[in-house]
Order: C-alpha cells, then structure tokens, then sequence
C-alpha cells in the first residue's frame, strides 16, 4: 500500500535550520506531486508548497517563499522540505502528502513535530 | 490572499443530517472544480473525505457528499454517527501564483 513516512521530532532554536524528510513507497515516486502542509497547534492546516518530483520543479506559498526549499531524491523515493530562519511561530507539526490529481491530499505522513525554542 | 470561511462549529444529532459551509470568492471556490474536505480527529493525521468537489475516495461512506454553488462549497454528512464527530476542513485550489488554501476549520459535534 501507499505509505509516507516522516522523519522524527526536532526541537530547534530561533535563527535555525530544519530539514524534514518524507519517504514514499508502494508507488512510483515520480508519477505524484508532493505537497507540505503545516499545522500549528489549535489551528487550522496550512499549505507550504509542492514539488514535481519528476522534474523537482516546485511552487511554493508566498508566505514561505526566500525561506523554504522543497527537493526530492529520486533514488530512494524521498522528498524533502527545509524551512530556514526559525521564530517561535513555525512550531508546528508538519506533513507531506500525495496529490495524484489537484488537491486531493492522501494519503498523508504521519507528521513531524518542529519546536521551535530558545 | 485567500480566505475560506467555515462555521465555527455545527452540531446534530445521531441518524440526522448536518451540512458545513466553505465559503470563498470566484477566484478559488467559484473558479474551478477543485474542492477537497479532511476530516480529523484530534491527534491524528488529516483523512481526505471528499475531493474534486463532490468524488469521494474508496473506503468513504456514501454518507459523505459535497457540492459546490457560485462561490460556496458545502460537505454533507446524512446519518451521523458518533464516530463522525471530529473537524472538518475544507480546501480550494486558487490558481498557479497561490495555489492552494485550507479553511479555518469546523468542530462536528454529535449531541
């Protein structure tokens, strides 16, 4: 089956880098965009960007656009988003998801937790 | 940059009917058939319950629908049950400079 799988839990300081990782199987990694998608705590889900994983053309947010890079490595079927310049209001949880045709997220990773903290 | 407006929350009883509204403009609800509704339960990952406005993934009940009129798009759920409470986000796709927006969210509560 279709499975996304995040990297684990990071607890980073303000000014800092982090760098989320998304691995795919049970499906050609290049047929389907991936997508981040951000949730902060209470809120709502917020979208990021996407990457064409065949090409790693990518469209992003422009609230997230000069601090955000969302790549992909085709080998081992895993994409990638980091996120520079951390404040305190990035802390969230973060997923990627699958698109096969527009915005029709599934399935989803299981999430990654970033705290950003002094 | 876009907004969808939802209801803060709705509430309905088991065995009824309740509908959630996504209200947006012609540039993303009104101007294309790209609408999705997620629906979570707290602590758990986003399940995508209705996409391309009205088309439901396998494994959803028929219980789930959406429609869309103008520039509101509306998710239906008929024979609630308690397993549905839970919130529900809706999503419009917006056009290739800012793609993609989620709505503020609606809490179901199954009285």
């Amino acid at each position: 089956q279709v499975q996304l799988v995040q990297s684990g839990a990071e607890v980073k300081k303000p000014g800092a880098s982090v760098k989320v990782s998304c691995k795919t199987s049970g499906y050609t990694f290049t047929t389907f965009f991936i997508h981040w998608v951000r949730q902060a705590p209470g809120q709502g889900p917020e979208w990021m960007g996407w990457i064409d994983t065949n090409n790693g053309v990518t469209n992003y947010a422009q609230k997230f656009q000069g601090r955000v890079t969302m790549t992909r490595d085709t080998s081992i079927g895993t994409a990638y988003m980091e996120l520079s310049s951390l404040r305190s209001d990035d802390t969230a949880i973060y997923y990627c998801a699958r698109t096969v045709t527009n915005i029709d997220f599934d399935p989803w990773g299981q999430g990654t937790l970033v705290t950003v903290s002094s | 940059q876009s907004a969808l407006t939802q209801p803060r929350s709705v509430s309905g009883s088991p065995g009824q009917s309740v509908t959630i509204s996504c209200t947006g403009t012609s540039s993303d609800i009104g101007g294309y058939n790209y609408v999705s509704w997620f629906q979570q339960h707290p602590g758990k990952v986003p399940k995508l319950m209705i996409y391309d406005v009205s088309k439901r993934p396998s494994g959803v009940p028929d219980r789930f629908s959406g429609s869309k009129s103008d520039n509101t798009a509306s998710l239906t759920i008929s024979g609630l049950q308690t397993e549905d409470e839970a919130d529900y986000y809706c999503c419009s796709y917006a056009g290739h400079s800012t793609p993609i927006f989620f709505g503020g969210g609606t809490k179901l509560t199954v009285l």
